[in-house]
């Protein structure tokens, strides 16, 4: 069955970078595109990013736009987060999130936990 | 960007009711609306995609409709385990945005 594991996630200080990492089975990677939605405490969820099954097209809220980048290795079936420049308001969970095309994020990992801290 | 409203912000209602939340979009876009169910500590889980379609393995007390500017998500008789909090998203054009949230609470 489809299954997708965060890592990386950890506490930082402002300014700092971290890399999260979003570990895909149970599906043919490469053929899907992928998302990263991230939720701070107590609050709603917040689209971050998406890039599609070939890496060739990427996206990014307005929040994190210029900071953080997403990638794909589909040789390894892995998702990529880089954030930089890290403010406490990115403090937060991330999901990584598969869509099954027309916006249908079907499937969610259990997320990982970033906290941005002095 | 496009604005997600949802109503209620907060919901109590009792085991077997039917309950309706309403998502509003601030410019038309089409049917592109999912909507996701999240309990505390747990991942969302998809419910909705396309204003309508069920997700598989979703029951089908569950159920979507609208298009353009204004949907709904309709819950029929209410168990335990629906308790928890909705979530609207629009698809339609980056970024995508989600509603504030729907909190679901047994009276």
């Amino acid at each position: 069955q489809v299954q997708l594991v965060e890592s990386g996630g950890g506490v930082v200080q402002p300014g700092r970078s971290l890399r999260l990492s979003c570990a895909a089975s149970g599906f043919t990677f490469s053929l899907y595109g992928m998302h990263w939605v991230r939720q701070a405490p107590g609050k709603g969820l917040e689209w971050v990013s998406v890039i599609s099954y070939d890496g060739s097209n990427k996206y990014y809220g307005d929040s994190v736009k210029g900071r953080f980048t997403i990638s794909r290795d589909n040789s390894i079936n892995t998702l990529y987060l880089e954030t930089n420049s890290l403010r406490l308001e990115d403090t937060a969970v991330y999901f990584c999130a598969k869509e099954d095309g027309y916006g249908n994020f079907s499937n969610w990992g259990q997320g990982t936990l970033v906290t941005v801290s002095s | 960007d496009i604005q997600m409203t949802q109503s209620p912000s907060s919901l109590s209602a009792s085991v077997g009711d039917r309950v309706t939340i309403t998502c509003r979009a601030s410019q038309g876009i089409s049917n592109s609306l999912a909507w996701f169910q999240q309990t505390p500590g747990k991942a969302p889980k998809s419910l909705i995609y396309a204003a309508s379609s069920l997700q598989s393995g979703v029951p089908s007390k569950f159920s979507g409709s609208g298009s353009g500017t204004d949907f709904t998500l309709t819950i029929s008789s209410l168990q335990p385990e629906d308790f928890a909090t909705y979530y609207c998203q629009q698809y339609d054009s980056y970024p995508y945005t989600f509603g504030q949230g729907t909190k679901l609470e047994n009276k």
